[in-house]
């Protein structure tokens, strides 16, 4: 079974415009962490964030934001403002047992 | 701090040679390294997982004699591709983990891209 969905294979917005990058995980531990790595086309991964499953707590770091609700095993993030230096694959994550299991990533193109 | 490297960033070797990549923390010592596959445009697959003096664990699907994991001390950890070929190209990414403060930590390497011709 699959224990991280990105369902948007692929997104296009033009540079301004805010964007939402969807990420649905699945798991049984009640503890656990989840995370939303960029990876630009050098390849590195960049860590953007990592959140521990008992922190609802929305976050936001200037232009970006993450929506985590466990109620329906949801952890959304959201580029306000968006500019080209954006351009890039984004993985959401979710590790359990040490280990770090990722989605199959969103490629986002940000138009000029 | 928290800085993992890898060596090298790319390789290009022939079919039926082997290959060894190595994957060091720099400013910690990790208890336990993870080693990475991504094909293009495709996610991160985890291979293994391996503990510092233990043998490595291969995720399913993984061929154990054929993608050999050393974990000799807390800062290095190296994968040898054995008998490359075509099909083994890909992008390699190793990542280091730690605890620190109670909390697991994981920090990723900047990946090694090899080509075999």
């Amino acid at each position: 079974a699959q224990k991280v969905t990105q369902a948007q294979t692929e997104i296009s917005v033009v540079e301004k415009e805010d964007v939402t990058l969807d990420c649905v995980y699945e798991t049984r531990d009640t503890t656990y962490y989840l995370f939303w790595y960029k990876q630009p086309p050098s390849g590195e991964l960049v860590f953007l964030i990592r959140r521990n499953s008992f922190d609802e707590q929305n976050e936001i770091s200037g232009r970006y934001s993450w929506n985590f609700q466990k109620s329906t095993s949801s952890f959304n993030f959201t580029i306000t403002a968006s500019q080209v230096v954006d351009s890039a694959v984004y993985f959401c994550a979710l590790s359990e047992n040490d280990k770090i299991i990722f989605g199959k990533g969103t490629r986002l193109h940000i138009l000029p | 701090g928290a800085v993992v490297s890898q060596h090298p960033s790319w390789v290009i070797c022939k079919s039926g040679t082997s290959v060894k990549i190595e994957c060091r923390s720099l400013d910690f010592q990790a208890t336990t390294m993870f080693w990475y596959r991504q094909f293009p445009k495709q996610s991160l697959m985890l291979m293994a997982t391996s503990n510092e003096g233990s043998k490595a664990t291969y995720e399913q699907g993984v061929e154990k004699d054929k993608f050999l994991i050393n974990h000799a001390s807390l800062t290095l950890s190296t994968l040898t591709v054995t008998s490359a070929h075509p099909e083994d190209s890909s992008f390699y990414i190793c990542s280091a983990g730690r605890l620190a403060g109670g909390m697991w930590e994981q920090y990723f390497g900047p990946g090694t891209r090899l080509t075999v011709t």
